[in-house]
């Protein structure tokens, strides 16, 4: 069955420093990867998407993500973390015509 | 600008009462999604909808209901089967089934 898996529960970071969320998946082939944000009470915002093509993707608040086939990953990274960026972050996968398939999350907090 | 609105932001309930959330869009999106949120389970799909008149169960659909009248609006009935309703609710979208969900701001339902 399709899974998606993100390790880390709960991950904090202090302010400035750099941050690498995981995320793994099991899928048959490859599929399309993405990364969401989510405030509290809010609802989810799109950071990076990846369908095909260069490997490291660029999104939005500085973030990127590296597809890596080997090892069926897409991991979220930013160099220096502010905080602003504590939330709750969603990896999320799909391949053929069904609906996304998002992990379970990772909480990040930042502290100063 | 476009978007996804979901009325109201939060919502009280009493046992065995009926209860719908709305969510209402304006991005022209064919696909809709409903999702339930409780902490630490991630995101749980619903029901989901390809297009006006169709809808399909996700991985949680018992005592709940939806109907797709019009290509706009996706209302999800929170019904008196369902034992446990209290969670963040939220409504999606996108242009097909496999491609970047939009988000609502969700709706919080309690049961007084």
């Amino acid at each position: 069955a399709q899974s998606v898996t993100q390790p880390d529960i709960h991950i904090t970071v202090s302010e400035g420093a750099s941050l690498e969320l995981r995320c793994n998946y099991s899928y048959g082939a490859t599929p399309y990867l993405f990364w969401y944000v989510q405030s509290p009470g809010q609802g989810l915002q799109l950071l990076l998407k990846y369908f095909s093509g260069d490997t490291l993707v660029q999104g939005i608040k500085g973030f990127e993500a590296e597809f890596k086939r080997s090892q069926s990953s897409f991991n979220l990274r930013k160099p220096s973390v502010h905080w602003s960026d504590a939330a709750e972050y969603f990896c999320a996968v799909v391949s053929g015509n069904t609906p996304l398939v998002f992990g379970k999350g990772t909480r990040l907090s930042v502290i100063a | 600008d476009g978007g996804i609105t979901q009325s109201p932001k939060y919502l009280f309930r009493k046992e065995g009462q009926n209860v719908t959330l709305s969510c209402e869009q304006n991005l022209n999106h064919d696909a809709m999604y409903w999702y339930r949120q409780d902490p630490g389970q991630g995101l749980r799909l619903i029901y989901y909808s390809q297009i006006v008149n169709d809808f399909q169960k996700g991985d949680i659909a018992e005592g709940y209901s939806v109907s797709r009248e019009k290509k706009e609006s996706f209302p999800l009935t929170v019904t008196s089967a369902q034992k446990n309703p209290t969670a963040f609710y939220l409504c999606a979208s996108s242009i097909v089934l496999n491609q970047p969900q939009h988000f609502g701001d969700g709706t919080r339902l309690s049961i007084l």
